[in-house]
C-alpha cells in the first residue's frame, strides 16, 4: 500500500519544546496539505504546497509554525515553543494536479503537557 | 468565507435502519462536495463526492445528492450495518483547493 504516511503517530512533549512531524505523500501527487483536528471538531486547513512552493497559509498558522517541502516530495511541519493549545491531531493529505480528491494520512497526535 | 454545517450527533441506530445525516453549506462559486468517514483509530477516508449541481455521489450503499437550490448534501443509506459505525464529515472544496469540513457526526449502529 503506498498511501500517505505520517511519522510519528503519537508525540508527547512538554510545553516550550519544539516538535517536528513528517508527511510522505502518495508518490505522484504534487499537492500536499496540512490540517489540524481538535477533539469534537472537523479538520481545519493549515497550509498547502504545490510541488515545493507553499502557496497558502491559514491564519491559524502562527509564527511558531513552519512547514517545508524542500524537494517537492515529503513535507515537515515544525512547531516551536509548543503550548498546551497546540495539542491536536495533525493531518496530512495529498492530491494530484487539480484533482478533487485529497487522500489523508493517519495523522500525528500531539499532546503538550 | 466557506462553511459547512452538519447534523449534530451522536446518532444511534439499530442495524438495518435508514440513515440520514444532514449537511448544508455556504460557499461562493461552485464548490465540490464530499463526505469523508473516519473509522475508530483510522485516518479520514473519502466516502463519496459530487462536483456539480444535481450530481449524486454513491459508494458502499451510501448516497448524497448535490442540491444547489437548498445548498445541501445530505448523506443517506437505506440499511446500516454495525460496520458503518464511524464519524462522518461533510466537506466542501472551493476554488482555492483547501477543504472546509463540518464538525462531524458520530454514528453508532447496534446489532
Amino acid at each position: 500500500d503506498t498511501g500517505v504516511s505520517q511519522d510519528p503517530r503519537h508525540k508527547i512533549t512538554k510545553r516550550g519544546q519544539n516538535v517536528t512531524f513528517r508527511c510522505d505523500p502518495i508518490s505522484e501527487h504534487n499537492r500536499l496539505y496540512w490540517y489540524r483536528q481538535t477533539l469534537g471538531q472537523g479538520p481545519e486547513f493549515l497550509t498547502y504546497f504545490q510541488n515545493e512552493a507553499q502557496l497558502e497559509k491559514s491564519r491559524l498558522l502562527s509564527d511558531r509554525f513552519s512547514a517545508e517541502r524542500p524537494k517537492g516530495s515529503f513535507s515537515t511541519l515544525e512547531i516551536q515553543r509548543t503550548e498546551q493549545g497546540d495539542s491536536a491531531m495533525y493531518l496530512c493529505a495529498s492530491s494530484f494536479g487539480g484533482g478533487d480528491e485529497q487522500y489523508f494520512g493517519p495523522g500525528t497526535r500531539l499532546t503538550v503537557t | 468565507g466557506n462553511s459547512v454545517t452538519q447534523m449534530e450527533g451522536p446518532v444511534t441506530l439499530s442495524e438495518e435502519a435508514f440513515l440520514t445525516i444532514n449537511c448544508t453549506y455556504t460557499a461562493t462559486g461552485y464548490p465540490s462536495l464530499f463526505w469523508y468517514v473516519q473509522y475508530p483509530g483510522e485516518g479520514l477516508q473519502l466516502l463519496l463526492k459530487a462536483t456539480k449541481a444535481d450530481d449524486k455521489g454513491s459508494n458502499k450503499g451510501f448516497e448524497a445528492t448535490y442540491r444547489k437550490e437548498t445548498t445541501s448534501f445530505h448523506l443517506e443509506k437505506g440499511s446500516v450495518q454495525v460496520s458503518d459505525s464511524a464519524v462522518y464529515f461533510c466537506a466542501l472544496k472551493g476554488s482555492n483547493y483547501k477543504l472546509t469540513f463540518g464538525k462531524g457526526t458520530l454514528l453508532t449502529v447496534n446489532p
